[in-house]
C-alpha cells in the first residue's frame, strides 16, 4: 500500500526550512528519500534503516520513528537548487519499495 | 560509468500494438524494478526481479509482462497497448534494500 505523504506541495523563500512527512500503514524496515527535478529520474538522498542508521545527504537531515511507521524529512536553509518533487519509498520486505505519491518543493529567490 | 540504461527514451504507439522496453544496468545489482510515473500518483510499481531467474508482481501489473533475461537485463513488455498505458516508465536497480538507481526514463504515448 502506498505511503501518504504531507503535504502536497510548498513555496518557500531561499532561506526557509521546510518539512516533508511520509507515513505507512505497514511496519517499516527502511525509508527512502529521493528528489525528482522536472523531466528526470529521481535521485537518491538518503536511507534510513529500522534500528536509527542513517546514510545520505549532507545538508539534508530525516528522522524515522519505527513505533508509528512514519518518516520527515528537513530541508534547513533552502536554496534554489532544492527546488523539485520528493518522494519517500517504503521497504516493508519482499525485495520492493513503494513510494509515495510526492511532494512539489518550490524555492524562490 | 552507465548506471541504468532504458531504451527508447520516447515511443508512440497505437492501440493495441505491443512493444518492449528494455533496460540495462552495469552495477552488478541483484533486484531490478520497472515503476510508472503519472502525474499526482508518484511512482507505482509494476513489476519486479529481486534476483536473476525470479520475476513478481507489483502494484499494477495488469497489461505487462517483464523477463530477466541475465543480471544485467530486464525488459518490460506491452502486449496490447492501451491508451491508459500512456505514461513515463522508470527502470531502476538497487544492491538490496539500499538506494535505488534509476534509468532515464522512457515517455509513453498510445493513441
Amino acid at each position: 500500500q502506498q505511503p501518504v505523504q504531507s503535504p502536497q506541495a510548498v513555496i518557500l523563500r531561499e532561506g526557509e526550512d521546510a518539512v516533508i512527512n511520509c507515513s505507512s500503514s505497514k511496519a517499516l524496515y527502511s525509508v527512502h528519500w529521493y528528489r525528482q527535478k522536472h523531466g528526470e529520474a529521481p535521485v537518491f538522498l538518503m536511507i534510513l534503516l529500522k534500528g536509527g542508521e542513517q546514510k545520505g545527504h549532507e545538508k539534508i537531515s530525516a528522522s524515522f520513528n519505527e513505533k508509528k511507521q512514519q518518516s520527515s524529512l528537513y530541508l534547513t536553509a533552502s536554496q534554489l537548487s532544492y527546488s523539485g518533487t520528493y518522494f519517500c519509498g517504503t521497504y516493508t520486505g519482499g525485495f520492493k519499495t513503494i513510494f509515495g505519491a510526492g511532494t512539489r518543493l518550490f524555492v524562490k529567490a | 560509468n552507465a548506471g541504468v540504461t532504458q531504451t527508447p527514451k520516447f515511443q508512440v504507439l497505437k492501440t493495441g500494438q505491443s512493444m518492449t522496453l528494455q533496460c540495462a544496468q552495469d552495477m552488478n545489482h541483484n533486484s531490478m524494478y520497472w515503476y510508472r510515473q503519472d502525474p499526482g500518483m508518484g511512482l507505482r510499481l509494476i513489476y519486479y526481479s529481486a534476483s536473476e531467474g525470479t520475476t513478481d508482481k507489483g502494484e499494477v501489473p495488469n497489461g505487462y509482462n517483464v523477463s530477466r533475461l541475465n543480471k544485467r537485463e530486464f525488459s518490460l513488455r506491452l502486449e496490447s497497448a492501451a491508451p491508459s498505458q500512456t505514461s513515463v516508465y522508470f527502470c531502476a536497480s538497487s544492491p538490496g534494500q539500499l538506494e535505488a538507481f534509476f534509468g532515464q526514463g522512457t515517455r509513453l504515448t498510445v493513441v
